[in-house]
């Protein structure tokens, strides 16, 4: 299957600073890709969808100013956590479905384990 | 609306023994539906799909799945456990509503685990 990588795969920040999450699909485009929220023991949240090429489309409830999302190419997306406080810490994963119609699945990264202190 | 159902939040099994995930589905036109597998502290891996064709679906690991559309269930089943099964599953249907963003809904995860 398609390989979707995440970097870092985990990081440790001060309160206040800006954490960015790369997400990167590796064998193959993805015009969407999806930035989800885990907490632990618990479903995934999709926080929202990004779009190369154009905004990012947020889910209620989620701050667009807080997470940044920048979809610069056909293959990486980028999220931030700007001034990060320690309720942000989280498990931050990233999915891509290629754009490809061979596939309707997703394919998702490793995940990012954010640790705000 | 459209949704997804896991009623179970945990599964116990034998090893050796058949397992049994459960999922409901609610969804506007047809459904394409999801089975993922989580690790602990890893991202989801993809385990099989139904979009057409034959209701029975077979998988990566030996799982299958059953679309059984008079139910509006998706069930995931393996004839025989292994430990190494023990971890969280999610069962994911596409929203039709989404256009063509392919954005899919979750259940909220059961987790499995398997006893040696």
């Amino acid at each position: 299957g398609a390989v979707v990588s995440q970097h870092p795969s985990w990081v440790i920040c001060k309160s206040g600073t800006s954490v960015k999450i790369e997400c990167r699909s590796l064998d193959f485009q993805a015009t969407t890709m999806f930035w989800y929220r885990q907490f632990p023991k618990q479903s995934l949240m999709l926080m929202a969808t990004s779009n190369e090429g154009s905004k990012a489309t947020y889910e209620q409830g989620v701050e667009k100013d807080k997470f940044l999302i920048n979809h610069a190419s056909l293959t990486l997306s980028t999220l931030t956590v700007t001034s990060a406080h320690p309720e942000d810490s989280s498990f931050y994963i990233c999915s891509a479905p290629p754009t490809s119609a061979r596939y309707n699945e997703q394919f998702f990264g490793p995940g990012t384990r954010l640790t705000v202190l | 609306a459209q949704s997804v159902a896991q009623p179970e939040d945990q599964v116990n099994v034998a090893e050796g023994n058949p397992l049994t995930v459960k999922c409901t589905y609610s969804v506007s036109g047809n459904p394409y539906l999801f089975w993922y597998v989580q690790y602990p502290n890893r991202g989801l891996q993809f385990l099989l799909k139904y979009i057409t064709g034959d209701n029975l679906v077979k998988g990566s690991y030996g799982f299958e799945a059953e679309f059984n559309k008079s139910q509006t269930s998706f069930h995931l089943k393996k004839p025989s456990a292994l430990v190494s099964d023990s971890a969280l599953y999610f069962c994911a249907v596409r929203d039709n509503q989404a256009g063509n963003n392919r954005k899919l809904i979750w259940g909220l995860g059961t987790s499995l685990a398997v006893n040696p």
